[in-house]
């Protein structure tokens, strides 16, 4: 089975440009996160989907950012004017439910640098 | 809000000794869920093991286990008999478990990161 996949695995861009980062969950998860890890700082959730829905998107830094999940199948984050506080590391996970101590299955993380 | 922190930026042990990372958490919720993560060079986060707040007995898998204190909030990772290939970050991470809390979220700590000497 296919775990959870990223593209692109590095990006780097000037400050201005427009990235879109995207993530195809395990199959069958319903609820996706997009979570960031900024240098040398902690791991920072930005939101939750489920299925296509947002649920929750209080992490999000600002409306430069823009997450959707067509059809509930993969999530694109668009940043758009990038700035450089935004390089950093962003993570995808999903699973099957939010109930329990159930798994958060991660994909390998884009790294974004902005120049 | 909750908080993780993670006061050991780096480790390092000896292969084939034990080393513990320490993860401490601040919460006024009593049923949650702690999680142990780490983080291979190729940047994959994998789970390591987890620890449901309700539960005295502490989680063990295989060399991996940990000393959950809830009356302190402390929650360290014990690696017995180190190998290369624990080389690695590793997280340790909170979630909720109540009502609208209870997204699945996951609150970091900020990685420890261990190096294994041959």
């Amino acid at each position: 089975e296919a775990g959870v996949t990223q593209f692109p695995s590095h990006s780097v861009i000037e400050k201005g440009q427009t990235v879109t980062l995207r993530c195809d969950p395990i199959s069958g998860h319903d609820n996706l996160y997009w979570y960031r890890r900024v240098m040398g700082k902690e791991i920072k959730f930005l939101l939750h989907f489920v299925k296509e829905s947002k649920q929750d998107e209080s992490g999000m830094p600002n409306n430069r950012f823009l997450a959707e999940r067509t059809g509930g199948t993969y999530s694109t984050l668009k940043v758009q004017p990038a700035e450089l506080e935004d390089s950093g590391v962003y993570f995808c996970a999903s699973s099957q439910m939010t109930l329990g101590n159930t798994e958060a299955f991660f994909g390998q993380g884009t790294r974004l640098t902005v120049v | 809000a909750q908080t993780v922190t993670q006061s050991q930026p780096e480790m390092s042990v000896q292969e084939a000794e034990t080393v513990t990372l320490s993860c401490t958490y601040d919460t006024s919720e009593s049923d949650y869920y702690l999680f142990w993560y780490k983080q291979p060079p190729s940047r994959q986060m994998i789970l390591v093991i987890r620890q449901e707040a309700y539960k005295q007995q502490n989680a063990t898998e295989n060399r991996f286990s940990v000393n959950f204190q809830k009356a302190a909030k402390s929650f360290s990772l014990k690696i017995s008999d180190s190998q290369l290939g624990d080389a690695a970050m590793y997280f340790c991470a909170y979630r909720s478990s109540y009502g609208s809390s209870n997204t699945g979220k996951l609150i970091f700590g900020q990685g420890t990161t261990l190096q294994v000497k041959p």
